[in-house]
């Protein structure tokens, strides 16, 4: 069972549009990462966020965490070929305590120039 | 600074034979991480250890060993590998905060014939 649904899996886009990816749960988390993997590397992380309600911006990238602390969005304004890749999120697992981060299975971003 | 290295890049075994892989991070962190990474999976957590001499089974162990003997180390070890342990192999670490970020290798690839 994962824990964390992303949604789309697969997303193509022109240079210059926005977009919004989306990590979803039916449990609370006391906080989520975003992480961005590009081809032959490991994630790389964005950004955390732990409380609910919570926006932050990485230049054209804004993150929320949903009120509730079960969700969050990830919106691209103005996508670059630069921005390019597969995207993760990830939890802690709270039965595990707080050692077991879990992830969901990405979603997968083109940007065509 | 290297932060987390892993040998090797790329390995083929045949079914039935053994290897370790070797995961050696020079950030002083005390949680090391082993993933591995399927097409539509996502990261899928191995085992992992909090501390020097300490390991622990994460979602999908069977199969697979570890060794933390040196704080710096971590070992993942294929006792007699099958196909389905075809994949492309993460190893982690992370300072120890349970908000900390992971910080990944770039990944083993591994094929089992």
């Amino acid at each position: 069972t994962q824990l964390l649904e992303q949604s789309p899996q697969f997303l193509s886009i022109q240079e210059g549009e926005n977009l919004t990816v989306y990590c979803n749960s039916s449990s609370v988390f006391s906080s989520l990462q975003w992480y961005r993997q590009e081809p032959g590397e490991g994630p790389v992380l964005l950004v955390t966020v732990v409380t609910g309600g919570e926006v932050k911006k990485l230049k054209r990238l804004t993150f929320q965490f949903g009120d509730a602390r079960k969700d969050s969005s990830l919106h691209i304004t103005a996508a670059q070929p630069g921005d390019t890749g597969l995207y993760l999120c990830a939890g802690p697992l709270s039965g595990a305590g707080s050692y077991q981060l879990t992830f969901g299975k990405g979603t997968k971003l083109s940007v065509i120039p | 600074n290297a932060g987390v290295t892993q040998t090797p890049k790329f390995r083929v075994l045949k079914t039935g034979q053994s290897m370790t892989l070797l995961c050696a991070q020079d950030m002083n962190h005390e949680y090391m991480y082993w993933y591995r990474q399927d097409p539509g999976m996502g990261l899928r957590l191995i085992h992992y250890s909090v501390g020097e001499g300490t390991t622990a089974k994460g979602e999908v162990p069977d199969g697979y060993n570890v060794s933390r003997l040196k704080k710096q180390n971590f070992l993942l070890g294929l006792e007699s590998a099958a196909p389905s342990q075809t994949s492309v192999y993460f190893c982690a670490s992370r300072k120890g905060a349970y908000n900390s970020p992971l910080h990944f290798g770039n990944g083993t690839r591994l094929t089992v014939t």
